[in-house]
C-alpha cells in the first residue's frame, strides 16, 4: 500500500495568512493526487485533482503542486471559511489511501 | 446537480452484517461512472472501502475485501454496501461518492467529486 503522510498534523493561522500543507507518498504516485477539505459534521469536498487542477467552483486562492512523492496544497490568503481539516488522497494504485489529515485552526 | 443519499440502519449488532444503500439522483448510474464507499471512524481519518463500475466490476481495500460486497442496481439508480461480521472497529460514518475519471497520458485519474452527507453506523449489542 502507498502510505500518505501529511505535515503538519495541525496548524494555527490568521485570516490573510499564506498556508502550505505537505503530503508525502511512500512511493511514487505520479500526479494521481487529490486534495479534499472537510468541515465538522460534513462530507469531504474536492478541492484539487491530479495534483494541480482546481475543481470547478473552488476559489482560486487554493492551489496544488507536486508530482511523484511530494505534493503541496497552498491557500494564498486564508479566509474564515477555510478553517477545516484537509486530506490528500492517492489514486495511483489500489488501495486508494488518504493522508491522516491536517487541521487548520484559528490563531 | 448530482446528489447521493445513504440509507440504512444506524445500529448493527456485533457479528452481523452492515447494509447500506446509496440512492443517486441527477445522474444515471448506467451512464458509465464508477461509484465508491468511504468510511471515517469518529474523530479519525478517511478510509477507502471499495469502488464499483456501472457494469459491476469491483475493487476493494484488501483490509476489508474478505468481508465486503458492493453491488449496483441500475434500475433503481442506486448502489449498495454489505459488510459482514462487524465489530466495534467498524463503527464509523459511511459515505458514498461518485468517482470521476480523467484519462491521462499515463493512465486514468480517479477522484471523488460528489459525496453523500454520510450516515453514522454504530456497532454495539
Amino acid at each position: 500500500d502507498i502510505q500518505m503522510t501529511q505535515s503538519p498534523s495541525s496548524l494555527s493561522a490568521s485570516v490573510g495568512d499564506r498556508v502550505t500543507i505537505t503530503c508525502r507518498a511512500s512511493q511514487s504516485s505520479s500526479i494521481y493526487l487529490n486534495w479534499y477539505q472537510q468541515k465538522p459534521g460534513k462530507a469531504p469536498n474536492l478541492l484539487i485533482y491530479g495534483a494541480s487542477n482546481l475543481q470547478s467552483g473552488v476559489p482560486s486562492r487554493f492551489s496544488g503542486s507536486g508530482s511523484g512523492t511530494d505534493f503541496t496544497l497552498t491557500i494564498s490568503s486564508l479566509q474564515p471559511e477555510d478553517f477545516a481539516t484537509y486530506y490528500c488522497q492517492q489514486t495511483y494504485t489500489t488501495p486508494w489511501t488518504f493522508g491522516q489529515g491536517t487541521r487548520v485552526e484559528i490563531k | 446537480q448530482v446528489r447521493l443519499q445513504e440509507s440504512g440502519p444506524g445500529l448493527v449488532k456485533p457479528s452481523e452484517t452492515l447494509s447500506l444503500t446509496c440512492a443517486v439522483s441527477g445522474y444515471s448510474i448506467s451512464s458509465g461512472s464508477y461509484w465508491g464507499w468511504i468510511r471515517q471512524p469518529p474523530g479519525k481519518g478517511l478510509e477507502w472501502i471499495g469502488t464499483i463500475y456501472h457494469s459491476g466490476s469491483t475493487y476493494f481495500n484488501p483490509s476489508l475485501k474478505s468481508r465486503v460486497t458492493i453491488s449496483v442496481d441500475t434500475s433503481k439508480n442506486q448502489f449498495s454496501l454489505n459488510l459482514r461480521s462487524v465489530t466495534a472497529a467498524d463503527t464509523a460514518v459511511y459515505y458514498c461518492a461518485r468517482v470521476f475519471t480523467v484519462r491521462t497520458y499515463g493512465g486514468q485519474l480517479y477522484y471523488f467529486d460528489y459525496w453523500g452527507q454520510g450516515t453514522l453506523v454504530t456497532v454495539s449489542s
